[in-house]
């Protein structure tokens, strides 16, 4: 399976702030997923990213608020922008490797105070 | 669409106890099926997964058998331990093509001396 390295695992930020996450493959994937994990609640997709085209955002998610950057087959960024309390939340990034399925990163535990 | 459910916890058991998370899923196509486990603190790990009707899936002493008649997929370890403490998610997905995966809410699982 792939291994993916996130980061930051935490931060705490101010309203209004935005935060860019970061996740690290160390073998070259088509999809990557951004996740959200809102306190106490199951994982929501917020988009997928595919290498050299614009993400795909799902419903109630949008590009203004979430983009996100996708520039090689390894790497893609998830910017959390003009941040509110509601923001807080653990943000996954996934990619799916052949049969095996799909690997996670460890998670962004995002506090917005 | 696709959707999951498990049952709701928290679930406190015994040291020793018999486990069973309960899960169904209702699903377009012939997805494959997942347990993760979420440790306090960490990201998502696979647990254990199916990727066609009656395929068993087991992982450190954990089981569960993808069951397309009862549309179920429940996870069942015969002597929980403390650590096995965590938070429990049934997915579904169809693997290749970069498809997401659909989440239920999730189930904790505290186990106790």
């Amino acid at each position: 399976s792939a291994v993916i390295s996130q980061k930051p695992s935490r931060d705490i930020c101010q309203r209004g702030t935005s935060l860019t996450i970061q996740c690290q493959v160390d073998s070259q994937v088509t999809m990557m997923f951004w996740y959200r994990q809102q306190p106490g609640q199951s994982l929501t997709l917020i988009a997928t990213a595919n290498q050299g085209s614009e993400a795909t955002y799902e419903s109630g998610f949008v590009i203004d608020k979430f983009p996100i950057s996708r520039p090689n087959l390894t790497f893609s960024t998830l910017t959390v922008s003009n941040m509110s309390p509601e923001d807080s939340s653990i943000y996954l990034c996934s990619v799916e490797v052949g049969t095996y399925g799909y690997t996670f990163g460890s998670g962004t535990r995002l506090t917005v105070v | 669409g696709d959707s999951v459910t498990q049952m709701e916890g928290p679930v406190t058991l015994s040291e020793e106890a018999f486990l069973t998370i309960n899960c169904t899923y209702t699903a377009t196509g012939y997805p494959s099926l997942f347990w993760y486990v979420q440790y306090p603190g960490e990201g998502l790990q696979l647990l254990l997964k199916a990727t066609k009707a009656d395929d068993k899936g087991s992982n450190k002493g954990f089981e569960a058998t993808y069951r397309k008649e009862t549309t179920s997929f429940h996870l069942e370890k015969g002597s929980v331990q403390v650590s096995d403490s965590a938070v429990y998610f049934c997915a579904l997905g169809v693997t290749g093509g970069g498809n997401k995966l659909t989440f239920g809410t999730g189930t904790q699982l505290k186990v106790e001396l």
